[in-house]
């Protein structure tokens, strides 16, 4: 079955700097890679998304990219604002096959004003 | 707000009792799951369910039941068996499954 690891586990950047996750997935028939943000006591919630078909998706601040020769995908976030602090998961899925979605482990970003 | 309510939020039981954790959707998704949450262990799969009257294991089901009667509604109950039953439980709706999932405010059940 699919497997995802991430890294690092936890981050930490001054305000205004750039955070970087970086995600592995085993499968490689996973298309569709979302990533989710918990805010501290709050649920996940979709921030984006990026299918297999496209390398990189960006919205505003954030940006994803996908290398599915190495079976890798990033997150990044720029001009980072404390706000953004708060745990992010990457997951992995096979949309065509409704293949239930599988979770990182989480990387807790920590934004230091 | 999402459209997933689960209750209640907070919920104590003493060991050995078998607990009901509500999930409701009115989102008219076919797909619902729950997740166990752990501090350093992300999002683990409990159960899924595609369709009404199904349901599926997902990667720590022993200790849990579910059911899917209705579409709207995919109750978990935490049974005497579960050994560490203390946790955070995200209950989840999609469309179909693997795709765009949305998320209910959790439940925080403690057993003591």
């Amino acid at each position: 079955g699919e497997n995802v690891e991430q890294h690092p586990s936890t981050l930490s950047v001054q305000e205004g700097d750039s955070a970087v996750i970086k995600c592995t997935y085993s499968d490689s028939a996973s298309n569709y890679f979302p990533w989710y943000k918990q805010e501290l006591g709050k649920r996940p919630q979709l921030i984006i998304d990026i299918r297999s078909n496209v390398g990189e998706k960006k919205d505003q601040r954030i940006a994803v990219t996908l290398n599915k020769t190495a079976k890798h995908f990033s997150l990044h976030i720029t001009e980072t604002q404390p706000e953004d602090s708060a745990v992010y998961f990457c997951a992995a899925s096979n949309i065509d096959l409704r293949d239930k979605v599988i979770f990182g482990p989480g990387t807790s970003l920590s934004v230091i004003p | 707000d999402g459209g997933i309510t689960q209750s209640p939020k907070y919920l104590f039981r003493k060991e050995g009792q078998n607990v009901t954790l509500s999930c409701e959707q009115n989102l008219n998704h076919d797909a619902m799951y729950w997740y166990r949450q752990d501090p350093g262990q992300g999002l683990r799969l409990i159960y899924y369910s595609q369709i009404v009257n199904d349901f599926q294991k997902g990667d720590i089901a022993e200790g849990y039941s579910v059911s899917r009667e209705k579409k709207e509604s995919f109750p978990l109950t935490v049974t005497s068996a579960q050994k560490n039953p203390t946790a955070f439980y995200l209950c989840a709706s999609s469309i179909i499954v693997g795709t765009e999932a949305f998320f209910g405010q959790g439940t925080r059940l403690t057993v003591v």
